[in-house]
């Protein structure tokens, strides 16, 4: 099963608004990846936290990691009509030989 | 896109028939995964890569298989393809376990 879920699974927003995602994963983690995906592309690479890291920021970009409730959060402050896109989070859990794994998304849609 | 491509980008197959997709990259990362993305169900994982002729098994692997000869490709085939298989699939690529991953466009396969 997936390691990583998104929550919620849909949101709408106005452009301007702050943005608020969460995800909830399952065993132990080296790190935590965000990604977004617009319609009919490859995913791209937001913001990556380690495992003894709490809080990072990229721009308009905010990631916390609590590893005490398995959860990290993705806020993007001051939303763009362009930020419309599918965000995914991805974990790279210890003992996983490896695997880099992904979760359903949220959709994301900033109204102008 | 970092120097991977995927081959075909499009394809229609019917059912029964053996399917090879293509990853290529240039950017001689170690590792290599292909996903495939369906609604409701995000991205899985399907098989990954870490190393030539290192390959394991992701989450959903049945009916899948593939082979890793050189660093820079990475071989998916669907040695008899169902139509439980239309699916987009990705391939991603990393050079570290603590890095970003960089992924192709995709590829739309249609079985029919």
């Amino acid at each position: 099963s997936q390691q990583g879920e998104e929550d919620p699974q849909a949101l709408s927003i106005q452009e301007g608004e702050n943005a608020t995602m969460n995800c909830s994963y399952k065993t132990s983690i080296n790190n935590l990846q965000w990604y977004r995906q617009n319609s009919g592309r490859g995913l791209v690479h937001l913001i990556l936290i380690r495992s003894n890291e709490r809080e990072k920021h990229s721009g308009r970009l905010r990631v916390t990691l609590d590893t005490s409730k398995k959860s990290s959060s993705l806020l993007i402050t001051a939303s763009r009509a362009a930020d419309t896109a599918s965000y995914f989070c991805a974990t790279d859990a210890k003992g996983s030989n490896y695997k880099l794994t992904f979760g359903k998304g949220t959709l994301l849609t900033v109204n102008p | 896109d970092a120097g991977i491509t995927q081959s075909p980008r499009h394809k229609v197959t019917e059912t029964g028939t053996p399917v090879t997709l293509r990853c290529h990259q240039t950017e001689n990362h170690r590792y290599m995964y292909w996903y495939r993305q369906d609604p409701g169900h995000g991205l899985r994982l399907i098989h990954y890569s870490y190393g030539v002729k290192d390959t394991d098994k992701g989450e959903v692997s049945d009916g899948y298989s593939v082979s890793r000869s050189k660093t820079e490709d990475f071989l998916l085939t669907l040695e008899s393809a169902t139509s439980s298989q239309t699916s987009v699939y990705f391939c991603a690529t990393e050079s570290r376990l603590d890095t970003e991953a960089f992924f192709g466009q995709g590829t739309r396969l249609t079985v029919v």
